[in-house]
């Protein structure tokens, strides 16, 4: 089974301190993606990263790093100093190769900056 | 580079009437999916194509009809609008390779059914 876990539901954070998104996942599949989505109060849906199974190096840019560890089956999305700008809902999503065809999203966490 | 257009933005309609939502893409993609979104319930795939005249059903297809009679196009119909079927509807596509690349979404459709 294919599953995406986003147990945070709402979270407010005062402007400029870091906040962690969790999201942890369920999958059979060997080889794997997963991926973070942006949803602005404008509505649409950005694409922020993309990352295999087989690579577990942590990434940034800029104020953004995901940590991914597939002993513990989680990719979280940490922001740096947040910003008003990063108000918004966020959503985890896994495909794996054997279900190539289809993305499993969480649930998302809705993420305010108070000013 | 329009990229994914969908129409219409935003429709209300009254229960039992029909309605198409019409979802579009530029890149040349084979794959496209139609997603629904609720509060609380992330997004839930309704149905999902892997090419031209392919329909495959997702989570939630119930209610929901679709076809791709062209490659760049992807369609969803209600035939019998329901209350349930409030939502705001996005439909996505991606390229066949890699086979695991990222969704692009379009701007969504805000449908209202009275």
């Amino acid at each position: 089974a294919q599953k995406v876990t986003q147990a945070q539901t709402e979270i407010s954070v005062v402007e400029k301190e870091d906040v962690t998104l969790d999201c942890v996942y369920e999958t059979r599949d060997t080889t794997y993606y997963l991926f973070w989505y942006k949803q602005p109060p404008s509505g649409e849906l950005v694409f922020l990263i993309r990352r295999n199974s087989f690579d577990e190096q942590n990434e940034i840019s800029g104020r953004y790093s995901w940590n991914f560890q597939k002993s513990t089956s989680s990719f979280n999305f940490t922001i740096t100093a947040s910003q008003v700008v990063d108000s918004a809902v966020y959503f985890c999503a896994l495909s794996g190769t054997n279900t190539g065809n289809q993305f499993y999203f969480g649930t998302g966490t809705s993420l305010t900056v108070i000013p | 580079n329009a990229g994914v257009t969908q129409t219409p933005k935003f429709r209300v309609l009254k229960t039992g009437q029909s309605m198409t939502l019409l979802c579009a893409q530029d890149m040349n993609h084979e794959y496209m999916y139609w997603y629904r979104q609720d509060p609380g319930m992330g997004l839930r795939l309704i149905h999902y194509s892997v090419g031209e005249g392919t329909t495959a059903k997702g989570e939630v297809p119930d209610g929901y009809n679709v076809s791709r009679l062209k490659k760049q196009n992807f369609l969803l119909g209600l035939e019998s609008a329901a209350p349930s079927q409030t939502s705001v509807y996005f439909c996505a596509s991606r390229a066949s390779l890699p086979r695991t690349g990222e969704l692009f979404f379009g701007e969504g459709s805000r449908l209202t059914v009275l």
